[in-house]
């Protein structure tokens, strides 16, 4: 089956641990994408990539990083100077080439305490 | 700066009650606009692509059309299994990620 997996599902921390979120397509994607969705909210861009080895910073990428060694694979690391990092975090990907369309992976919750 | 603004917030039909969701945008260009279905804690689905102004797209009880400055998702005869969250996203020609509306939350009841 194609598709995008995040995990882990949910995952709790403590404040000041940095918490590294999993995402891989096998879909043959160029560009992947993470978001995150705060409650009643729509979905703000964190971090993006075109291709392998490049990525950009989205709208709110202050306090996360992210690496793109692999086609398949976009983790994210929510570090410790994210003042709110409590929220749904989502990874996306797109064909790219002139295809947008953005197709979603189930998520990951996350709650720092 | 890119915006899109979804109305209602929410929305509650009864079983056959057909209405319509709009997503009102303000782009620099317009090289889509996008909808999406999201289920509570759950990842969007993808439902439309829209390009141009005057264009239609269907599926099953949902039909997207878009003008230039405004979308609208109608829903013919609901069913409670169509309630979710309806998100609406543009991508606007000077970027290469979707901006997002926050959604319309709808209910459907029997």
């Amino acid at each position: 089956d194609g598709g995008i997996t995040q995990s882990p599902k949910y995952l709790f921390r403590k404040e000041g641990q940095n918490v590294t979120l999993s995402c891989e397509q096998n879909l043959n994607h160029d560009a992947m994408y993470w978001y995150r969705q705060d409650p009643g909210q729509g979905l703000r861009l964190i971090y993006y990539s075109q291709i392998v080895n490049d990525f950009q910073k989205g709208d709110i990428a202050e306090g996360y990083s992210v690496s793109r060694e692999k086609k398949e694979s976009f983790p994210l690391t929510v570090t410790s100077a994210q003042k709110n990092p409590t929220a749904f975090y989502l990874c996306a990907s797109s064909p790219g080439g002139g295809d947008y369309e953005q197709y979603f992976g189930p998520g990951t919750r996350l709650t720092v305490t | 700066e890119d915006q899109v603004t979804q109305s209602p917030e929410a929305l509650r039909l009864q079983e056959g009650e057909s209405s319509s969701l709009n997503c009102s945008y303000t782009v620099s260009g317009l090289r889509g606009l996008f909808w999406y279905r999201q289920d509570p804690g759950k990842g969007p689905e993808f439902l439309f692509t829209l390009y141009s102004a005057g264009e239609e797209k269907e599926k099953e009880r949902l039909k997207a059309t878009l003008t230039k400055k405004e979308s609208f998702l109608h829903i013919t005869a609901p069913k409670p299994e169509d309630s979710a969250t309806y998100l609406c996203a543009v991508l606007d020609t000077g970027r290469r990620a979707l901006t997002f509306g926050s959604g319309t939350r709808l209910q459907v009841q029997p």
